[in-house]
This record gives C-alpha cells, structure tokens and sequence, in this order.
C-alpha cells in the first residue's frame, strides 16, 4: 500500500506570498495518478489539479502542480484571500492527511 | 453540469445500518467512463475512501471496511447508495458521493456536498 506524506502540517503565509505545498510517495508512482484538492470549511474538496500538472476546468492558473517519481509539488504563485485552506493530494483511492494554509 | 446531491438520516444507532443515497444530475450515470464513489471525513480529519461502483454493477471496497459496506446502483433513478453495517461512533462521519475517473488519470470531481452522519443512541 502506497503511503502519501504531505508537507509542511501547516503553512502560515501572507496574501501575495507563494506557496510551496509537498507530496511524497512511498514509493515510485506514475504522475497520470497524482491529482491535488482544496477544501475549505464546511465545503466539499474541489479537484485542483490531476496528472501531477493538469489544471482542472475553472482553476486559476496561479496554481500549478509538478513531480515525478515520489515527489510532487503544487504551486500557488501569488495567494489570494479565497486561497487559505486545506490542500490533499491523492493517489488512486489514497489522500495524503492534508496540509492546512493559513493567514500569517 | 454534472451535479452530485447525497441524501439519508443524520442520525443512526450504534449496530444498526447507515444508508445514503446520492442523486446524479446533468449527466447519465449509465453513460460510462466513470466510477461512482463514496469517500467519508471523519470531523477534523482527513479523507478516506469507501468504495466505488460502476454502471454495470461492479464494484471495489476499500479493504478495512469491505466486511461491512455495500453499494448498489439504480440507472434507472440515476442514483447510487451506501450501506454500511453494524456501525459504531467510530463511523460518525460526513460522507460524499463522488464521480472517480480511473482511466489514464484518476481523480474525483465533481462531489457532492457532503452529509454529516452520527452514529449515536
């Protein structure tokens, strides 16, 4: 069973700042698999990204996802006010426990 | 677009059957391509996968709960369901219906909304 890692536990960044998001494998995996989901409180998870580096329909393009092997990254370029929330990323029927972005 | 809504009690008794139901609109369920999911979040937790259910009838348990769930498809309502057996506070959860796609990539999207479920006398 693939164990999905997701690093930091919790990133306190400003609006306008980047953000740097990890996922690590517990093994090699094919990046076709590997997608990424925001959540925000009380909302159903939204998918970002899928195929390591697709965007989804509607997502801005400040996000962006990238990785291969066992390490994936995604990306936000410049946060927004609506940014701050839980991100998973997932595998198959795997998520990663999650990593909550939060207003420095 | 295609839109997912679950339905259900909030409330079920410890040992007896939680039962949800999710509704698919705009768009077939009988169309194919894609898998039909449930996923579960325990309060201030992570996601966990329940299983999955094609059109046809076929389905896939996540392992540690495959003893105790069932879901079943209805085309004809475009509706799919969950049962989950013998139920304890450690189910108490929301649940979300969602459409998987396995083929090339995998991804759920969309999901519904989501239904708390307590599993409490």
């Amino acid at each position: 069973e693939i164990v999905l890692t997701q690093s930091p536990g919790t990133l306190s960044l400003s609006p306008g700042e980047r953000a740097t998001l990890s996922c690590r494998a517990s093994q090699s995996v094919s990046s076709s698999y590997l997608a990424w989901y925001q959540q925000k409180p009380g909302q159903a998870p939204r998918l970002l990204i899928y195929g390591a580096s697709s965007r989804a329909t509607g997502i801005p393009d400040r996000f962006s996802g990238s990785g291969s092997g066992t390490d994936f990254t995604l990306t936000i370029s410049r946060l927004e006010p609506e940014d701050f929330a839980v991100y998973y990323c997932q595998l198959a029927i795997t998520f990663g426990q999650g990593t909550r972005l939060e207003i420095k | 677009q295609v839109q997912l809504q679950e339905s259900g009690p909030g409330l079920v008794k410890p040992s007896q059957t939680l039962s949800l139901t999710c509704t698919v609109s705009g768009g077939s369920i009988s169309s194919g391509g894609y898998y039909w999911s449930w996923i579960r979040q325990h309060p201030g937790k992570g996601l966990e996968w329940i299983g999955y259910i094609y059109y046809s009838g076929s389905t896939y348990y996540n392992p540690s709960l495959k003893s105790r769930v069932t879901i079943s498809v209805d085309t004809s309502k475009n509706q799919f369901s969950l049962k989950l057996s013998s139920v304890t506070a450690a189910d108490t959860a929301v649940y979300y219906c969602a459409r998987e796609r396995t083929t090339v990539t995998h991804w759920f999207d969309p999901w519904g909304q989501g239904t708390l479920v307590t599993v409490s006398s």
